[in-house]
């Protein structure tokens, strides 16, 4: 069965950094598009960073562009988060979500979530 | 940035009775629109997406509808499972600059 294992998180100064992962089983890792989603505690959901199957493109909300990097290593079926210069409204819990579709193609929605790693950026 | 706004924030609902849910966009999203179950403490669960196509293990009893700008997600008869918070989500546009609704918080009443 698929299985998405969040790590990496912890409480962080603002302007700090810290790296996530997503440890990914049970699918071809290889094969699919994989996003990072947030929550901020009582809040709704906010899509952060989508990454193509083979890593060739990267895309990003407007909030997060150019802090953040999202990346892959497929011989490791591991998903991550760089999280850079940190603000309190990163605050979150980061989840990683599979993208839903065909091998190789790109849906934009989200089959399976991990259960999520919380980042709390505060002095 | 399109816009995804939610309707009601807070529906209370007898077991065994209809909901419905409303999700609105800003601008047309065309029928490229997800729903998600969320429980407290546990990830979302994909319940709908292209506006009506249910996923895979989803009950009858959850059913979507609408295109464009307004949408619908209807539980037929609701089971106590079924109480939790809600999220419209769109993925119309290229690149990618997805957004989700505010959530709508489904109760016993």
């Amino acid at each position: 069965q698929v299985q998405l294992v969040e790590s990496g998180g912890g409480v962080v100064q603002p302007g700090g950094s810290l790296r996530l992962s997503c440890a990914a089983s049970g699918f071809t890792f290889s094969s699919y598009g994989m996003h990072w989603v947030r929550q901020a505690p009582g809040k709704g959901l906010e899509w952060v960073a989508f990454i193509r199957y083979d890593g060739s493109n990267k895309y990003y909300a407007d909030s997060v562009k150019g802090r953040f990097t999202i990346s892959r290593d497929n011989s490791k079926n591991t998903l991550y988060l760089q999280m850079n210069s940190l603000r309190a409204e990163d605050t979150a819990v980061y989840y990683c979500a599979k993208d839903f579709g065909r091998p190789s193609s790109v849906t934009l929605y989200f089959d399976y979530w991990g259960q999520g790693t919380l980042v709390t950026v505060s002095s | 940035e399109i816009v995804m706004t939610q309707s009601p924030a807070t529906l209370s609902v007898s077991p065994g009775e209809r909901a419905t849910l409303s999700c609105r966009a800003s601008q047309s999203v065309s029928s490229n629109l997800a729903w998600y179950q969320q429980k407290p403490g546990q990830a979302p669960r994909l319940l709908i997406y292209g506006a009506s196509t249910r996923a895979t293990g989803i009950p009858a009893r959850f059913s979507g509808s609408g295109s464009g700008t307004e949408f619908t997600l209807t539980i037929s008869s609701l089971q106590s499972e079924d109480f939790a918070v809600y999220y419209c989500q769109q993925y119309n546009n290229w690149p990618p600059e997805l957004t989700f609704g505010g959530g709508t918080k489904v109760e016993i009443k």
